[in-house]
Formats: C-alpha cells, sequence, structure tokens
C-alpha cells in the first residue's frame, strides 16, 4: 500500500534552534515529491519540488532533501514566523495521484 | 502567479441541504482536484478532473458528485449534506508537465 509518513506530528523550537522534520514514504512509483506550508485555516501554499534521490532545493531558510526512501525539511535559524504545518506530498509515477502525510505542526518560540 | 480562488471561505448548511462548492483557476491548468482536509487524517482525494466534462472518482467520492463544464472551473457538490461531511474543503490545480498543485485558500464547511 502507498504510505507517506512524516514526523513527528509537532515540534516547538526556540527561535535560532534548527531541526529537521521528516517524510517517509512507501509507493509504487515517484514522478515527484512535494513540500508544502499551511497556515491555520488556509489552504496549503508551495514550498518545493523534488524528483530524485540526491537533489536539493532551497528558500531563505528552508532546505529540502530527498533520498529513496525520505525527504527531509531542513529549517536552519528558524523565526516565529516560520510556525505553521509543513506537509509532504508524493505524486505517483502514471497516475495523477498523490498522496499527503499528515503533516508536522511546526511552533517557533521568540 | 497561479490563483486558485474557492468560492466561500466559511459555510454553515443543514442537513439534507443540497451544497454546491465552487473553485476557479486561472492559469489554463487542465487538472482540477478536490480535497477534504480533517485533523488526523491528512488530505484526501475526492474527485478529480483532467478535462473539460472528464472526472475520475478519488479515495472517498461518496455523497459527493462535481461538474467541469469550462476548463477553469471545477464544482463540487454535497447532495444531501450530512454532519460527517462537515470539514476543510481544498480545491487544487495543476499543471500537466509541471505537477506542483496549486491550493485554492479552502472552504470551512459546518453542517448543522
Amino acid at each position: 500500500e502507498d504510505q507517506v509518513t512524516q514526523s513527528p506530528e509537532a515540534l516547538r523550537l526556540q527561535e535560532g534552534e534548527s531541526s529537521s522534520l521528516n517524510c517517509s514514504y512507501t509507493v509504487s512509483g515517484l514522478r515527484g515529491l512535494f513540500w508544502y506550508r499551511q497556515d491555520p485555516g488556509k489552504g496549503p501554499e508551495f514550498l518545493f519540488t523534488l524528483y530524485s534521490a540526491g537533489e536539493e532545493k532551497e528558500k531563505e531558510r528552508l532546505k529540502a532533501t530527498l533520498t529513496k526512501k525520505e525527504s527531509f525539511l531542513h529549517i536552519t535559524a528558524p523565526k516565529p514566523e516560520d510556525s505553521a504545518t509543513y506537509l509532504c506530498a508524493v505524486h505517483l509515477s502514471g497516475t495523477y495521484k498523490y498522496i499527503f502525510g499528515t503533516g508536522t505542526r511546526l511552533k517557533v518560540l521568540a | 502567479d497561479v490563483k486558485v480562488t474557492q468560492s466561500s471561505r466559511y459555510l454553515v448548511k443543514r442537513t439534507g441541504e443540497k451544497v454546491f462548492l465552487e473553485c476557479v483557476q486561472d492559469m489554463d491548468h487542465e487538472n482540477m482536484f478536490w480535497y477534504r482536509q480533517d485533523p488526523g487524517l491528512g488530505l484526501r482525494l475526492i474527485y478529480f478532473s483532467y478535462d473539460v466534462k472528464m472526472k475520475e472518482k478519488g479515495d472517498i467520492p461518496e455523497g459527493y458528485s462535481v461538474s467541469r463544464e469550462k476548463k477553469e472551473r471545477f464544482s463540487l457538490i454535497l447532495e444531501s449534506a450530512s454532519t460527517n461531511q462537515t470539514s476543510m474543503y481544498l480545491c487544487a490545480s495543476i499543471s500537466t508537465g509541471v505537477y506542483e498543485a496549486f491550493f485554492g485558500q479552502g472552504t470551512r464547511l459546518t453542517v448543522v
């Protein structure tokens, strides 16, 4: 069964305390892996797409990496405005189907 | 920037009512999706459409139908609303070949 699992479910960090969020996947075929940020009561906002193992993408304090079994979202020196739920999703190859993880709720304290 | 607009941010409907949720995208994308999001369950696919008048069932289509008469508009219909359809509904638009999903702001539906 195709599955995407995110950990931890929730994470509290002090401002400036770097950490990583994990997205592990077991799927029949991967076309792409996506990271999204979702603020409370709003729709997910696209962050990154990763297509192949070894690929990395960066945007401000965020860096996403991909291996054959998992992806990490590294947050360097986070600020309170980085507080949000971070979702990862896998696009299954040969289909229109995307499988989403349940997200990591990040809280950055000032 | 891609813009996906959902017709309502918040809706309150009564059990048994027919409910229409509208979604419009402005980037000429072929593919549009409807998800619902519930705590602890993540996003679950209700229906998707890969072309005008074409639709496919997702993982949880029961109690829902969809309509896509024009490329930019994808409607979700709750035929007879029930309390277990209280949820956050998200519409997404995806371009073939790029595959990033762009989401609307969501509609929080409460059925009483």
